[in-house]
């Protein structure tokens, strides 16, 4: 069985320009999680979507930062414009479902440079 | 924010040697789990406990659970090489369906 597959897995950009991060979770998991990993220091969620609904956002910052999962299957993360403090690890999990929240298998993140 | 915070945030052994690492939280819980990083990968679950569960094994890692004070621990015995990674707790809020990760353990195993 394949598991969480993110892309790309590094990514260096300038400052105020775009970027986006794919996920492709493993199939039948419902719950989709994005997290982000700074350098030293364990993962914080960002957003968590039940099918295609997003069910948490709260630690999102919306300002700069969107997602989607238009079809409750792939989500896409993407960041305008990026700041030097985004540089870090995005991890994304995915689970089976509501009931099952505390399983979660996590990607191999895209690491995000930004210069 | 972090809920858990493990100590020590390093740890150098010897291959053979048995590795602890701690973990302290601060709010109740559903759940602990344990995550295993290797540098540049992503995170592997090793473990989890419950809340009405006061010690778990899984091959050489053992894990203890104690509600009153907020702490967890993971034993590793008999650490191999291989061992050597990043290792995060983290607890589960029922509320939120969402898990909060401590800043981690950094293991290294030498040879």
């Amino acid at each position: 069985e394949a598991g969480v597959v993110q892309s790309p897995r590094y990514k260096i950009i300038e400052k105020k320009q775009p970027v986006a991060f794919w996920c492709n979770p493993i199939s039948g998991h419902n719950t989709l999680y994005w997290y982000l990993q700074n350098l030293g220091q364990g993962p914080e969620l960002l957003i968590r979507y039940e099918n295609e609904e997003a069910v948490d956002d709260s630690q999102l910052p919306k300002d700069r930062f969107s997602a989607e999962r238009l079809k409750g299957v792939d989500s896409t993360l993407k960041i305008q414009p990026a700041e030097l403090g985004d540089s870090a690890v995005y991890l994304c999990a995915s689970s089976l479902g509501a009931d099952r929240w505390d399983e979660q298998f996590f990607g191999p993140g895209t690491r995000l440079t930004v210069l | 924010s972090q809920q858990g915070e493990e100590d020590p945030q390093a740890l150098s052994i010897q291959e053979g040697e048995n590795a602890t690492m701690n973990c302290s939280y601060k709010t109740s819980i559903n759940n602990l789990q344990w995550y295993r990083q290797n540098s540049g990968r992503g995170l592997v679950h090793l473990i989890l406990i419950r809340s009405n569960e006061r010690e778990k094994h899984s091959g050489r890692l053992r894990v203890t659970l104690d509600t009153s004070k907020k702490s967890s621990s993971l034993l590793i015995t008999a650490s191999r090489a291989a061992d050597t990674a990043s290792y995060f707790c983290a607890t589960g809020d029922t509320g939120r369906r969402a898990l909060t990760f401590g800043s981690g353990t950094r293991l290294q195993v030498q040879p």
